[in-house]
């Protein structure tokens, strides 16, 4: 079946640091995919996302390059700050599954000043 | 436009009881999902509703069970709480279609916790 794996955390860096976090999946077909923030204590909100091979999805510094060669879609921002602080989830929404996301475990990053 | 509300936002039940917890879905979204996100976990997909009728289920028992009324707000239901259904309840809504390129609107959650 289809899954998201990501890389496991926490991730601590400082802040203007480059942030990396990978996410790769399994899937049949062409997914969607998707990256959501959760902020401690809140639900999810849509970070970005890209719905065929070859996307990027951008959105507030952070991008993300769908790869289906490498069945990846790794999350990076260039310089982070002390407010992206927070948990990165990961999802796929894959063919004929009605819009359901499947999603990772979850990165939880940590930035300090 | 007003975004996906959930209620109540917290909620304390004992072993064996029953809740149920509420969505307002997004101006203009006929379709409802919901999760399960247990402590430390992604979220897990229970079930989605679009049009009123169930339309796919996760790996969930039969005492998980929604509606989804005419203005398209829905409610989960969950019978015979155990402790292992302690977790945050994610409410999300989608425009019209269910296609897998629709984003998922997420509300605040509910947080069950069952002693």
């Amino acid at each position: 079946g289809n899954s998201v794996t990501q890389m496991e955390g926490p991730v601590t860096l400082s802040e203007e640091a480059f942030l990396t976090i990978n996410c790769t999946y399994t899937a049949t077909g062409y997914p969607s995919l998707f990256w959501y923030v959760q902020y401690p204590g809140e639900g999810l909100q849509l970070l970005l996302k890209a719905t065929k091979a070859d996307d990027k999805g951008s959105n507030k510094g952070f991008e993300a390059t769908y790869r289906k060669e490498t069945t990846s879609f790794h999350l990076e921002k260039g310089s982070v700050q002390v407010s992206d602080s927070a948990v990165y989830f990961c999802a796929l929404s894959g063919d004929n599954q009605g819009g359901k996301l499947i999603f990772g475990q979850g990165t939880e990053l940590s930035v300090k000043p | 436009e007003t975004g996906v509300t959930q209620s109540p936002t917290h909620l304390i039940k004992t072993r064996g009881q029953q809740v149920t917890l509420r969505c307002s879905s997004q101006s203009g979204h006929n379709t409802v999902s919901w999760y399960q996100q247990a402590l430390g976990q992604g979220p897990q997909f229970i079930f989605q509703y679009y049009r009123e009728e169930e339309n796919g289920r996760g790996n969930f028992p039969p005492r998980f069970s929604g509606l989804q009324f005419p203005n398209y707000s829905s409610e989960l239901n969950v019978n015979a709480l155990e402790l292992d259904d302690s977790a945050l309840y994610l409410c999300a809504s989608s425009r019209p279609g269910t296609g897998r390129q629709e984003t998922q609107y997420f509300g605040p959650g509910t947080r069950l916790l069952v002693l």
